[in-house]
């Protein structure tokens, strides 16, 4: 079992819907969970962290975490054409050193049409 | 503050060539990280740095791979000898209190 697991998409939706993108983690332990935005040619680019059980809000995105599930998903309301773009959930999985390590999933593809 | 600079942004090698990737983390972050992403197996971590110290290397595929961080503002990731299998985006990292921010990156090609 991959240590995060992501759908590839790609996921399509129009523009004004609410894109729903799902990961889930393998490590129990884990307490820290990003999501990343990479455009096409681009670098990852931080959007969203969250470190407890719920919801987060910020803006048009919601992060939500479900620790029991090792579910981890982000909604995007609203969504218009630049938000098309591969998006990366991301874990920190307990190294052997004791220290963390950000294990990234293979990520979701976002297409919003016009 | 810059952002973390990477360079070179694209490097075209022969096999057998050494190649030198350079990054100069942001300012004040503690935590480097090289990762290495390619279509087939998305961003895979290669090794990182706390406050100059490397921590953990286990992604580093091979000998071939080496990296080093002299000081708190400048590290490199050496291959040699180069493979074309190695061809791929090179992204490094920096964070502080969690947070990560990359480098554009470097694009290898190895012919």
């Amino acid at each position: 079992q991959k240590e995060v697991e992501q759908n590839s998409g790609p996921l399509s939706v129009p523009e004004g819907a609410i894109a729903s993108l799902n990961c889930t983690y393998s490590d129990r332990v884990s307490q820290s969970f990003f999501w990343y935005r990479q455009y096409s040619g681009k670098s990852p680019e931080l959007i969203m962290s969250i470190y407890s059980n719920g919801d987060k809000e910020d803006g048009r995105f919601t992060a939500q975490l479900n620790k029991a599930s090792q579910y981890v998903s982000l909604l995007i309301r609203d969504s218009q054409p630049s938000d098309s773009a591969t998006y990366l959930c991301a874990v920190n999985i307990n190294g052997n050193t004791g220290f963390q390590k950000l294990v990234f999933g293979t990520g979701t593809r976002l297409l919003v049409s016009p | 503050d810059a952002g973390v600079i990477q360079s070179p942004r694209h490097e075209v090698t022969e096999m057998g060539q050494e190649v030198t990737l350079r990054c100069k983390p942001i300012s004040g972050h503690d935590y480097l990280f090289w990762y290495r992403q390619t279509m087939m197996r998305g961003l895979e971590l290669l090794i990182y740095f706390n406050n100059n110290v490397p921590i953990d290397d286990s992604g580093m595929p091979e000998d071939r791979f080496s990296a080093k961080m002299p000081n708190a503002s400048f590290s490199t990731l050496k291959i040699q000898p180069s493979e074309p299998r190695d061809s791929a985006v090179y992204f490094c990292a920096s964070s502080f209190l969690g947070s990560k921010y990359f480098g554009a990156g470097t694009r290898l090609s190895v012919l």
